[in-house]
């Protein structure tokens, strides 16, 4: 079942950074956030994940609360290719992901 | 490197009739998951597959079942479908065993239509 809680829709404008934030309050200590996002007719796609730290990669940055209660997925740049729904999930165990309704992403040109 | 195979892309079914649909994973991938995806309820996880054995299971009705062969790759079947059981169904492939500091690969999914 689905224990995290984003907004369903957010809008940015191109060039500009983004914010997606994420609740979690139910986290346990082992389970790691991960971050997806989903194309129009595409399986979705892997972003990044983190356990405690901050963690960045080429596609984005996660920030990771102190109580990992929330984060927030950060794309430095958006493009007009990042309009995608992104979903945050809890990984606990197995190759198993339960996901939310995620957050629909609008770039505006 | 090749992603996540699935076949077929897209299929149409009567209702009452079967249907197999295919995952290759990733070459070295030994976990393969499976999820259906509607517009009403959204992606909901299936059944996982490590090692040809199933690990762990969805809440889904029986109909819905899979397998995994010795090379990885996995099947799963649904019998006397029914008009609700259109959707997209995606496979994920994971290195070893799919722990939780691993990333997951999608395939593009295979869309099946119920009539």
């Amino acid at each position: 079942d689905a224990k995290t809680t984003q907004p369903n829709s957010m809008e940015s404008n191109e060039e500009e950074p983004v914010h997606l934030p994420c609740n979690h309050s139910t986290i346990s200590g082992t389970d790691y956030i991960h971050w997806y996002r989903q194309l129009p007719s595409q399986g979705p796609e892997y972003v990044i994940h983190g356990l405690t730290s901050n963690v960045n990669n080429r596609m984005a940055s996660l920030a990771i609360a102190e109580d990992r209660k929330s984060s927030t997925l950060i794309l430095h740049r958006a493009t007009l290719r990042d309009a995608a729904v992104y979903y945050c999930i809890l990984r606990e165990t197995g190759n198993q992901f339960y996901f939310g309704t995620g957050t629909s992403l609008t770039v505006i040109p | 490197k090749a992603g996540v195979t699935q076949t077929p892309r897209y299929l149409i079914k009567t209702r009452g009739q079967q249907v197999t649909l295919s995952c290759s994973p990733i070459s070295g991938h030994r976990s393969v998951s499976w999820y259906q995806q509607t517009p009403g309820q959204g992606l909901q996880f299936l059944f996982e597959y490590f090692s040809e054995t199933q690990r762990n299971k969805g809440n889904f009705p029986g109909r819905f079942s899979g397998r995994q062969f010795s090379n990885s790759r996995s099947e799963m079947n649904v019998s006397t479908l029914e008009l609700g059981d259109s959707a997209l169904y995606l496979c994920a492939s994971s290195l070893v065993g799919g722990g939780k500091n691993t990333e997951a690969f999608f395939g593009q999914g295979t869309r099946l239509t119920v009539v």
